[in-house]
């Protein structure tokens, strides 16, 4: 059974950092890509960012680019999100997503995490 | 950015009745379109890929249908377990971009 199992999120300041975690399990990890999809409160769905089965091809939406950096390590079956300069905007329970291809530049989200929710306010 | 719209916004339905979701992108996507049902409290659930593939586990009830920038979800008979939220996404071009759902309720 696939599962993908989010931490990390919580209450933090605009400005300030947040780094988010996705424990994967039930599938082989290094074969596929990986994605961050988020929603904000009652509010519908965005792609955050996305990365190959290698870590080789990573994108990102563009409203978080140059301050969120994904990254995955295959041996420890692990998706990271590294969350800088964070603003209210980013309030949102972040889902990790595993994508059906190990390509990550035509993302179906095929399995979802039940999410992490980060909430940025002072 | 390719801009996902839906209609309606709310479709209210009896049990056993047919139901039609429709999607539209602002350019062609080809038939990269997905969708995708959520329950309150629950993540999205994949139900369609490649606009007409159904996922692993989907009841045929779900069937998809569309191309280049009109799509359609259709469910043939509404169960009680299919009042949701239902999304469409394009990832035919970054940045991969969902419509704004449209709400399945109880007629």
């Amino acid at each position: 059974e696939v599962q993908l199992v989010e931490s990390g999120g919580g209450l933090v300041q605009p400005g300030r950092s947040l780094r988010l975690s996705c424990a994967a399990s039930g599938f082989t990890f290094d074969d596929y890509a990986m994605h961050w999809v988020r929603q904000a409160p009652g509010k519908g769905l965005e792609w955050v960012s996305g990365i190959s089965w290698r870590g080789r091809d990573i994108d990102y939406a563009d409203s978080v680019k140059g301050r969120f950096t994904i990254s995955r390590d295959n041996a420890k079956n692990s998706l990271y999100l590294q969350m800088n300069s964070l603003r209210p905007e980013d309030t949102a329970l972040y889902y990790c997503t595993k994508d059906r291809n190990a390509a990550s530049d035509r993302p179906v989200f095929d399995y979802w995490g039940r999410g992490t929710l980060v909430t940025v306010s002072s | 950015e390719i801009v996902m719209t839906q209609s309606p916004v709310t479709l209210s339905v009896s049990p056993g009745e047919r139901a039609t979701l429709s999607c539209r992108a602002s350019q062609s996507v080809n038939s990269n379109l997905a969708w995708y049902q959520q329950k309150p409290g629950q993540a999205p659930r994949l139900l369609i890929y490649g606009a007409v593939t159904r996922a692993t586990g989907i009841p045929a009830r779900f069937s998809g249908s569309g191309s280049g920038t009109e799509f359609t979800l259709t469910i043939s008979s509404l169960q009680s377990e299919d009042f949701a939220v239902y999304y469409c996404q394009q990832y035919n071009t970054w940045p991969f971009t969902f419509g704004p759902g449209t709400t399945v309720d109880i007629q």
